[in-house]
């Protein structure tokens, strides 16, 4: 139980495209989840949380009209990185923090997105 | 500020051999404080979860262990594998973050054959 599904699973694109990345609970509902991106050894970075049917709350220093999320239902939220730059190449990885547990905050985490931009 | 520090950064042992890892952790208030492995290019799976009031919880041969007074937190591996090989990572949580981890820089395993 309790698994949290990315896709794509790595994508390359040209600089100045967008690119779209779900991330699902596949048998819990979550009503939140968190966004993460991580570059070659270094911890994972809050990016933003995402809660379903309301805005995102972004950390400081991300981009909201750069880094668009979307959480339209309680098992699918999706980050679409508008206009990406080489500089946005990283490792984005999703949790999910199951509906019915959430007396320790237990967040379930994707397997992660690899973006190259070109 | 919360923090949470590892050591070591990187760490190489053979196969069979054991080791631990060290967690320092200055978060307040504190919930809970979670070990993860994280294989390279893979999303990281939690190994354990510990509250204020456990001292040692087990998962196969990962033993991790937590001293809330000294806010201090170790992960054992005992008889290494090949496919231990990888991150591990201390994550703790601080109580009303709404969810938020404070993640570790990770220590990266390497158990060679």
């Amino acid at each position: 139980g309790a698994v949290v599904s990315q896709h794509p699973s790595w994508v390359i694109c040209k600089s100045g495209t967008s690119v779209k990345i779900e991330c699902r609970s596949l048998d819990f509902q979550a009503t939140t989840m968190f966004w993460y991106r991580q570059f070659p050894k270094q911890s994972l970075m809050l990016m933003a949380t995402s809660n379903e049917g309301s805005k995102a709350t972004y950390e400081q220093g991300v981009e909201k009209d750069k880094f668009l999320i979307n959480h339209a239902s309680l098992t699918l939220s999706t980050l679409t990185v508008t206009s990406a730059h080489p500089e946005d190449s990283s490792f984005y990885i999703c949790s999910a923090r199951d509906r019915w547990r959430t007396t320790q905050e237990t967040q379930y985490f994707g397997p992660g997105t690899r973006l190259l931009v070109l | 500020k919360n923090q949470v520090e590892q050591s070591p950064q990187s760490l190489i042992i053979l196969e069979g051999k054991n080791c631990t890892l060290q967690c320092n952790y200055t978060v307040s208030p504190f919930s809970n404080l979670r070990w993860y492995k994280q294989d390279t290019g893979r999303g990281p799976v939690s190994l354990t979860i510990m509250t204020f009031s456990e001292n040692t919880k087990s998962n196969g041969r990962y033993t991790a262990t937590l001293d809330a007074d000294t806010k201090q937190s170790s992960l054992h591996i005992t008889a290494s594998q090949l496919s231990d090989s990888a991150s591990y990572i201390c994550v703790v949580s601080a109580w009303g973050s709404q969810g938020n981890l404070i993640f570790g820089k990770g220590t990266k395993l390497s158990v060679k054959p």
